[in-house]
């Protein structure tokens, strides 16, 4: 069974920092690119970045360019974001979410059960 | 970017009903399209990949057309676990999804 498990989510201050994880298992997770998606409180879904399979390619929205990583530890099945100069807009509760990536695109096959960040002073 | 729109953003329906979503892309995506469903306080779930491929294990009274700029998603009966919010998402470019749209009991 595919099972996605996020952590480090809390309160944090404005300008702070903050680092997610994203424990994987039930699949081959050096496999398969994977994703951040985010849920602003009662808002809707933002994609935030992914990752190839081997870390050879990181792709990021704009909001978060050069203040975002995404990064993974396939020994350890492990995804993460760490979120540096953090703002109030990036409140949300974080979903990481296994890809699948073939004919019609790539398509967010699994999720986690998401970890709330809030920003806040 | 892609901006995605969805139409209605909210509908009451009845159990049984045939509910039809629209979703349009701001350009061409050709079938980079997909559907989720999300449950309130759950994480959201795939329904609809590539535009009309039902995910493996989802009720196939859900079902996704179009290409292009249009697509559409339709629930042929609507049951009671169907209430929720249904999200459409290219992946074209880089990812975005449309606003949603409610579905709640009439």
């Amino acid at each position: 069974e595919v099972q996605l498990v996020e952590s480090g989510g809390g309160l944090v201050q404005p300008g702070g920092s903050l680092r997610l994880s994203c424990a994987a298992s039930g699949f081959s997770f050096s496999t398969y690119w994977m994703s951040w998606v985010r849920q602003a409180p009662g808002k809707g879904l933002e994609w935030v970045a992914n990752i190839k399979y081997d870390g050879s390619e990181k792709h990021y929205v704009d909001s978060v360019k050069g203040r975002f990583t995404i990064s993974r530890d396939n020994a350890k099945n492990s995804l993460y974001l760490q979120m540096n100069s953090l703002r109030g807009e990036d409140t949300a509760v974080y979903y990481c979410a296994r890809e699948r990536v073939g004919v019609g695109g790539s398509s967010l096959q699994y999720w986690g059960q998401g970890t709330l960040v809030t920003v806040s002073s | 970017d892609i901006q995605m729109t969805q139409s209605p953003s909210s509908l009451s329906a009845s159990v049984g009903d045939r509910v039809t979503i629209t979703c349009r892309a701001s350009q061409s995506i050709s079938n980079y399209l997909n559907w989720y469903q999300q449950r309130p306080g759950k994480a959201p779930a795939i329904l609809i990949y590539a535009a009309s491929s039902l995910r493996s294990g989802v009720p196939s009274r859900f079902s996704g057309s179009g290409s292009g700029t249009d697509f559409t998603l339709t629930i042929s009966s609507l049951q009671p676990e169907d209430f929720a919010t249904y999200y459409c998402q290219q992946s074209y470019s880089t990812p975005t999804f449309g606003p949603g749209t409610k579905v709640d009991i009439k």
